[in-house]
């Protein structure tokens, strides 16, 4: 079995401060875990991908997320923060190599940023 | 680039009535899903479907869901008799389904919002 939890379901940050959301996952199979991004009446957009290749994973609009097995984590972070970064961010996992399977997600961490 | 595509973004129904929920998946994608979210809540998994059949489905699909894959393009969620909890954001999402580390990617359409009245 798989499940994600979001540590805050809020985050705040001024902008040009440092963003970081956390998510820590359980799986009982080696996992792919992702970040997708939602913006208000809007769809949900992946903002990157680890798939067992580098454990640093680099995103769209200077996001990175750093998978590390021994905590169980993949917090994304972005070293300074833009008013066009407030959105839904929602941190998913799946089992690696096994296409078709449920993207299980977590319950999602609303970043809003202030000038 | 290729994209997942969803019709209508806006669906109004009246309780009890049947919708049909459409969506074109990216061309040569082996595997198709649904999800859906009520608002405030978190994306869950409602099925996913390949070799035109379900491979995959959870507790929240039951018997008044179904999914169809009528011809080589689209595919389409049918709710029987809508209800007022199953007003939601539905997402449609497909994988490639081979290809290496990408073959297990979901790309996500925009969504359908469902309002059932």
């Amino acid at each position: 079995a798989q499940s994600v939890t979001q540590l805050g379901s809020h985050v705040s940050v001024s902008e040009g401060a440092l963003v970081l959301l956390r998510c820590n996952y359980s799986s009982s199979v080696p996992p792919y875990l992702f970040w997708y991004v939602q913006y208000p009446n809007q769809g949900l957009q992946l903002l990157l991908k680890y798939t067992s290749a580098a454990t640093l994973v680099k995103g769209i609009n200077g996001f990175e997320a750093e998978f590390k097995k021994s905590e169980t984590s993949f917090h994304l972070t972005k070293p300074s923060a833009h008013m066009s970064d407030a959105a839904e961010y929602f941190c998913a996992v799946t089992p690696a190599n096994q296409a078709g399977t449920a993207l299980i997600f977590g319950k999602g961490t609303t970043l809003s940023v202030s000038s | 680039e290729p994209e997942v595509t969803q019709t209508p973004s806006h669906q109004v129904t009246q309780m009890g009535q049947e919708v049909i929920l459409r969506c074109v998946p990216i061309s040569n994608h082996l595997y198709f899903y649904w999800y859906r979210q009520i608002l405030g809540q978190k994306v869950e998994f409602l099925v996913s479907f390949y070799n035109n059949e379900i491979s995959e489905k959870s507790e929240i699909f039951d018997d008044q869901f179904s999914v169809e894959r009528p011809d080589g393009s689209n595919f389409t969620l049918k709710i029987r008799s809508t209800k007022l909890e199953d007003s939601a954001m539905y997402f449609c999402a497909s994988t490639p389904g081979k290809g290496g580390l990408a073959k297990n990617i979901q790309y996500f359409g925009a969504g359908t919002r469902l309002s059932v009245l």
